[in-house]
């Protein structure tokens, strides 16, 4: 049971650069959501889904797309890499049946941007 | 909109000894609380949560979680710490009415020593 996979682990990008962080999960949740990590700052949601088709931002969206065409995908689309994203990149997944489902994390992508 | 603090970036504790990690939360309506623990280059895992009923709530690895409703606290105990309980513990928490987001705190970390 691999749960949640995040590719690729460490990124380097020139700034201006895109790139697409990869998530996977194989557990049927419906749930997904982007989280990043900064020191002193905790984790803070950037964009979320509740279901293939849907998507909507959290509290750090610009700068970041998202899509999910199917339930066990949900890729973050870095469109003009900054500095200022350089961060860790946390994929999370639950069941939407209630709120008190536990987020299912994966391991992080680690991204500098020069 | 909901929030939560950890007011101690770091807790020191000495193995054996009991330990407390703080938390306190704003929400306006019923909260779910959670507790993760993450661990280096990893991602967070869950812990523990509150949903409803006693106050004192029990999770993984020994560590329980008292809520208190007056004080909208939700503190994270363990009665006697071990060196392996090092690392990074984040507390959270969902509004009732909210299905989806999560909000998480700055996170403290435990140092266990010998």
């Amino acid at each position: 049971n691999a749960g949640v996979t995040q590719t690729p682990k460490f990124q380097v990008l020139k700034t201006g650069q895109s790139m697409t962080l990869q998530c996977a999960q194989d557990m049927n949740h419906e749930y997904m959501s982007w989280y990043r990590q900064d020191p002193g700052m905790g984790l803070r949601l950037i964009h979320y889904s509740v279901g293939a088709g849907i998507t909507d931002q959290g509290e750090v969206p610009n700068g970041y797309n998202v899509s999910r065409s199917t339930t066990e995908d949900f890729p973050l689309r870095l469109l003009s890499a900054a500095p200022s994203q350089t961060s860790v990149y946390f994929c999370a997944s639950s069941y939407v049946g209630g709120p008190d489902s536990p987020l299912h994390f994966g391991n992080g992508t680690r991204l500098t941007v020069t | 909109a909901q929030s939560v603090a950890q007011p101690e970036d770091q807790v020191n504790v000495a193995e054996g000894n009991p330990l407390t990690v703080k938390c306190t939360y704003s929400v306006s309506g019923n909260p779910y609380l959670f507790w993760y623990v993450q661990y280096p280059n990893r991602g967070l895992q869950f812990l523990l949560k509150y949903i409803t009923g006693d106050n004192l709530v029990k999770g993984s690895y020994g560590f329980e979680a008292e809520f208190n409703k007056s004080q909208t606290s939700f503190h994270l105990k363990k009665p006697s710490a071990l060196v392996s309980d090092s690392a990074l513990y984040f507390c959270a928490v969902r509004d009732s009415g909210t299905a989806s987001k999560l909000t998480f705190g700055t996170g403290t970390r435990l140092q266990v020593t010998l």
